[in-house]
């Protein structure tokens, strides 16, 4: 399978509890992206790297996460303090940089849940 | 401040006929569509896109149809199959989608057998 690879699926935590996620992109992809999806509502971006660069950065985004890219391939994302308002669909997708049309491929997410 | 919107939250077509989902955005900057459908507890999977330079483009069943002057997208597909049941999510982007997306808040669709 060289699809995005998410870990784990699911998350179940206390509030006041750090968490984090893991995600492998294609390999030959370049750029990796964080989204958000809470119910009923579309996926909301948090972030994204160009190889191991942190490029953009969401408002949703507090202090309370971080999000990194050590060697340029996998990428983790942590919620430090989690709050109830954290439970949510976290989503990694992963695109190639350049030319035109370029498509995010998603991996199947992690879902949390802060108790 | 929605800029991609998907007005119908639901959507339901018998069998072997036509599915039509809208999608409205307003920020004219957006320069590349695409369409990303989801089932329950995956991801989304990418469906079809168009760039701005076309106003149409298809790939099978799919049609995506995009109206610049309307801020306006739609996805076609035809014959609608039982399979095609699940979340459709309209998603922009800018630079040819080389940047962030920006998505609706997705129609169900529901094939009746």
């Amino acid at each position: 399978d060289t699809g995005v690879s998410q870990n784990p699926r699911h998350k179940i935590t206390k509030r006041g509890q750090n968490v984090t996620f893991r995600c492998d992109p294609i390999s030959e992809h370049n750029r990796l992206y964080w989204y958000r999806q809470t119910l009923g509502q579309g996926p909301e971006f948090l972030t994204y790297f160009q190889n191991e660069a942190q490029l953009e950065k969401s408002r949703l985004l507090s202090d309370r996460f971080s999000a990194e890219r050590p060697k340029g391939s996998f990428s983790t994302l942590e919620i430090q303090r989690t709050e109830q308002g954290d439970s949510a669909m976290y989503l990694c997708a992963s695109s190639l940089l350049g030319g035109t049309g370029n498509i995010q491929y998603f991996g199947a997410g992690t879902r949390l849940s802060v108790l | 401040d929605q800029q991609v919107k998907q007005n119908s939250p639901s959507l339901s077509v018998q069998e072997g006929r036509i599915s039509i989902l809208n999608c409205d955005y307003t920020n004219s900057m957006f320069d590349y569509f695409l369409w990303y459908k989801k089932y329950p507890a995956e991801g989304p999977t990418f469906l079809i896109s168009i760039s701005s330079i076309k106003d149409k483009n298809e790939d099978g069943r799919f049609t995506v149809f995009l109206n610049k002057s309307a801020k306006h997208l739609s996805l076609h597909i035809v014959p609608s199959q039982p399979g095609d049941s699940a979340v459709y999510f309209c998603a922009a982007s800018l630079n040819f989608g080389n940047e962030k997306l920006t998505f609706g808040t997705g129609t169900r669709l529901t094939i009746i057998p």
